[in-house]
């Protein structure tokens, strides 16, 4: 079946520093992936679609120069909080749709918890 | 803009009863799913429904959809204690961007 990977699957981090994540289609191409937010015991919320190639489109409310997304590949998109602070520790979450085959279905990452001290 | 209400938003329930989990939505969709997640874990896809009238079953869950009423139901027959997590449904809009519900966490008591 077809495999997300985030990486890494927990951080810590201080204050004022970079955090990039990395999340990956293992057996599979995806034109398409999404990054969603997860606060603690609260619903998943979309952040960005991230479309390889071309720039990732923000959800109303999400600082695009804050939480940097490049997609450089079929099989890799990427998600960097920058200059992290405490109300950024949450737990990230990105998803897929393959390019061919179920394109009806998200598959989604396990999921990767930042926290900032 | 698609917005996705579901409850309850906690279910408590003993083992072996049934109960209904409801999920509506704003604005027209085809694509409808239900997901379940485990404390500190990411989402597990249990039920992807592309139709009006579809139905599908895994086990005591029975997932259903009317496109026309924009509602799913997530059944749960005879519950046992494994089942306790926290359920979403999910709506997709044309762009492929996926709207979540509030999640409704169940617990089932032995």
């Amino acid at each position: 079946g077809a495999v997300v990977s985030q990486h890494p699957s927990w951080v810590i981090c201080k204050s004022g520093t970079s955090v990039k994540i990395e999340c990956r289609s293992l057996d599979f191409q995806a034109t398409t992936m999404f990054w969603y937010r997860q606060f603690p015991k609260q619903s998943l919320m979309l952040m960005a679609t991230s479309n390889e190639g071309s720039k990732a489109t923000y959800e109303q409310g999400v600082e695009k120069d804050k939480f940097l997304i490049n997609h450089a590949s079929l099989t890799l998109s990427t998600l960097t909080v920058t200059s992290a602070h405490p109300e950024d520790s949450s737990f990230y979450i990105c998803s897929a749709i393959p390019l061919a085959g179920d394109t009806d279905t998200q598959y989604f990452g396990p999921g990767t918890r930042l926290t900032v001290l | 803009e698609l917005k996705v209400e579901q409850n309850p938003l906690f279910l408590s329930m003993q083992e072996g009863k049934n109960y209904t989990i409801y999920c509506n939505y704003s604005t027209t969709s085809d694509r409808l799913y239900w997901y379940r997640q485990d404390p500190g874990k990411s989402l597990e896809s249990l039920f992807v429904l592309l139709s009006n009238g579809a139905v599908k079953q895994e086990g005591r869950l029975m997932a259903s959809l009317d496109t026309k009423a924009r509602l799913s139901t997530l059944h749960i027959t005879a519950a046992v204690h494994d089942l306790s997590a926290t359920y979403f449904c999910a709506v997709a809009a044309s762009n492929n961007d996926m709207r979540f519900g509030a999640g409704t966490r169940l617990t089932v008591k032995p």
